[in-house]
């Protein structure tokens, strides 16, 4: 079954600090997978997109890494903002075929606090 | 449009009402998907147009849900019916093609069946 994995399911950090949220996947055929960032309200915004050869992508403050061997997945926050607060999702795309599906994880709720 | 628009942003309905969501994707994206977000729960698949092919309904819950794309843009979910298990954010998403990376969410249509 493919299934994507969050962890924690929600986070609350000081203002300033740095912070890992975890991804674990099983999905196949895999095709690639992406962070979103999803404020209150909105809808889910790409902040990084890695296809299976990729380990490492930054975009400013936030660094993602990829295992393909593992299926695991990290999003990493350097020194956080209150405006990071928001909903975190792991998004792996399904390969192969006419459709790619994205599979979502439930996300990670983070909540920095002044 | 520079972003994908959703309309309306919000929506009451009595259960056993009618419904229809609309999503206006951006232009010249060929793939268009709806998703439903339930209150502390993943984004679920319902359905995903490609182009003139035939759509992959296979993630609608019910027959109560049904979805037209007209003239390859705008596209209209529907439920009828409604059903107060029927709440949540439905979101829309489209890229350029199928397997692009470009997905872009619209900000969604948060439905309450009371």
């Amino acid at each position: 079954k493919n299934q994507v994995e969050q962890s924690p399911q929600s986070l609350i950090i000081l203002e300033g600090k740095n912070c890992t949220l975890q991804c674990n996947y099983t999905v196949s055929p895999f095709s690639n997978l992406r962070w979103y960032k999803q404020d209150t309200g909105r809808g889910p915004v790409s902040l990084t997109i890695m296809t299976f050869s990729e380990n490492t992508k930054s975009n400013g403050r936030y660094t993602a890494t990829l295992d393909a061997d593992t299926k695991q997945s990290s999003l990493h926050i350097t020194a956080s903002q209150l405006s990071d607060s928001a909903s975190y999702i792991c998004v792996v795309i399904l390969g192969g075929g006419a459709t790619n599906k994205l599979i979502f994880g439930t996300g990670t709720l983070l909540a920095v606090q002044p | 449009g520079a972003g994908v628009s959703q309309s309306p942003s919000n929506k009451v309905t009595e259960k056993g009402k009618d419904v229809e969501l609309r999503c206006d994707p951006i232009s010249g994206h060929t793939a268009l998907y709806w998703y439903r977000q339930s209150l502390g729960q993943g984004l679920e698949f319902l359905i995903y147009f490609q182009g003139n092919s035939a759509p992959d309904k296979s993630g609608l819950p019910s027959d109560r849900f049904s979805a037209e794309r007209t003239g390859g843009s705008v596209s209209t979910l529907t439920i009828q019916r409604t059903q107060q298990e029927d709440s949540a954010v439905y979101l829309c998403a489209s890229s350029p093609q199928s397997g692009a990376r470009g997905y872009t969410f619209g900000s969604g249509t948060r439905l309450t069946v009371v």
